[in-house]
């Protein structure tokens, strides 16, 4: 299995701009994770879904911050307008299922600079 | 709430030593399991060990195994015959029904040779 594939792995782009991080969970996984690590904040769970349906995103730190997950293979977070301050590494991980306590998988990550 | 603690910032230990990594965690769930995951320099987060909360029976995995105390909340990593490869950030977490994990800090574990 590939695992979980993110893209871009790097970003650098000017405040203002809009910047979308994409993800491609494990075939088979039925729930999908966002997480933002800084070094501030630490590992910080922004979003997840269920079946492609988003279960919790009170993690999201404001509405510059979308997700979506129009399939079971696709999964974006999207930030408009970017500021300096989202710099930071943005996982995604994936699991077989949530509510027990499965092992999530996570990809390699996307390190946002946003200058 | 739930919260993981680990109070060890950094540590060092000589190859093939022994070392352990603190965890302490706070959760009023009955239910749960805990993980401890590497992240090393290419800062791929890695699964090294996972533990059921109602299982007694520290979990293992090669020179990887858990001290899991219940009753004091506390899930200790034990790395035996340490690696230059071990080093890397290593993070406890927990995950509650529902499976949102809650992450520590993190210790910064330097393996020197």
């Amino acid at each position: 299995d590939a695992g979980v594939i993110q893209s871009p792995r790097h970003e650098v782009t000017e405040m203002g701009q809009e910047v979308t991080l994409r993800c491609k969970p494990i075939s088979g996984h039925n729930s999908l994770f966002w997480y933002r690590q800084t070094m501030m904040r630490g590992l910080e769970l922004l979003i997840y879904f269920n079946n492609n349906v988003p279960i919790d995103d009170s993690g999201m730190p404001e509405d510059r911050f979308s997700a979506k997950m129009p399939n079971a293979s696709f999964s974006t977070l999207k930030i408009q307008p970017s500021e300096p301050r989202d710099s930071a590494v943005y996982f995604c991980a994936s699991s077989l299922r949530t509510g027990g306590g499965e092992t999530q998988y996570f990809g390699p990550g996307t390190r946002l600079l946003v200058l | 709430a739930q919260t993981v603690t680990q109070s060890q910032p950094e540590m060092s230990v000589q190859e093939a030593e022994t070392v352990t990594l603190s965890c302490t965690y706070d959760t009023s769930e009955n239910n749960y399991y805990l993980f401890w995951y590497k992240q090393p320099p290419s800062r791929q987060m890695i699964l090294v060990i996972r533990q059921e909360a109602y299982k007694q029976q520290n979990a293992t995995e090669n020179r990887f195994s858990v001290n899991f105390q219940k009753a004091a909340k506390s899930f200790s990593l034990k790395i035996s015959d340490s690696q230059l490869g071990d080093t890397a950030m290593y993070f406890c977490a927990l995950a509650p029904y529902g499976n949102k994990l809650v992450f520590g800090a993190g210790t910064i574990l330097r393996v020197k040779s």
